[in-house]
């Protein structure tokens, strides 16, 4: 399988639930990375997973969580879901923690009422 | 505090012409340097990368200059073609390109025909 696919591609949620979003990393990537990108503004790192183990942490709050698969999927979890949050999510990745390049799925644009 | 910056929002060339987008960074500790293109409803896609024991890479009419001692690197598109019009984002990593993808804000490029 190539190409890193995200689903949904649209969401809206209320102030205060819980979100999923998924991504199915290319076949073979054993990193994988999730971005947040605010209007105007470049993606801002999020969180990293390799081989199933967080491996580094943005600026986020612990209300942001992921989880890792072996069949190379992804998930992030944001809980508590506030206005600011409402951003295009980008996951990313990559053969070997970036080295090799990362590939971006198309986003996961999250909308919060 | 913007570790990754370009300063220009957009910018508007005629087709043909050369397109030149400049990026500037704060960390000494990054040493790899990525450029990324993004369409609307589209992930960021890889263009062009530089280690910084490099001071240019070229890849067709793409070309990348690092300027190490300024902290200033820049994408040369020769020639520009319409279908060049995009979202383009600098973004810079450490330790070779393993550690996160820092972004700068991006900058709109519009090649007219």
């Amino acid at each position: 399988e190539t190409g890193v696919t995200q689903s949904p591609t649209h969401l809206i949620k209320t102030r205060g639930q819980q979100v999923t979003l998924r991504c199915s990393s290319q076949s073979g990537h054993n990193t994988v990375s999730w971005y947040q990108q605010a209007l105007g503004q470049g993606p801002q790192f999020i969180f990293q997973y390799y081989r199933e183990e967080e491996n580094g942490r943005g600026n986020f709050p612990p209300r942001f969580s992921g989880l890792q698969f072996p069949n190379y999927s992804s998930e992030l979890n944001v809980n508590a879901l506030e206005l600011d949050d409402s951003a295009l999510y980008l996951c990313a990745s990559s053969p070997d923690r970036g080295l090799g390049g990362y590939t971006f799925g198309s986003g996961t644009r999250l909308t919060v009422v | 505090d913007q570790q990754v910056k370009q300063n220009s929002p957009s910018l508007s060339v005629q087709e043909g012409r050369i397109s030149i987008l400049n990026c500037d960074y704060t960390n000494s500790m990054f040493d790899y340097f990525l450029w990324y293109k993004k369409y609307p409803a589209e992930g960021p896609t890889f263009l062009i990368s530089i280690s910084s024991i490099k001071d240019k890479n070229e890849d067709g009419r793409f070309t990348v200059f690092l300027n190490k001692s300024a902290k200033h690197l820049s994408l040369h598109i020769v020639p520009s073609q319409p279908g060049d019009s995009a979202v383009y984002f600098c973004a810079a990593s450490a330790q070779g390109g393993s550690e996160k993808l820092v972004f700068g804000k991006g900058m709109k490029l519009t090649v007219n025909p």
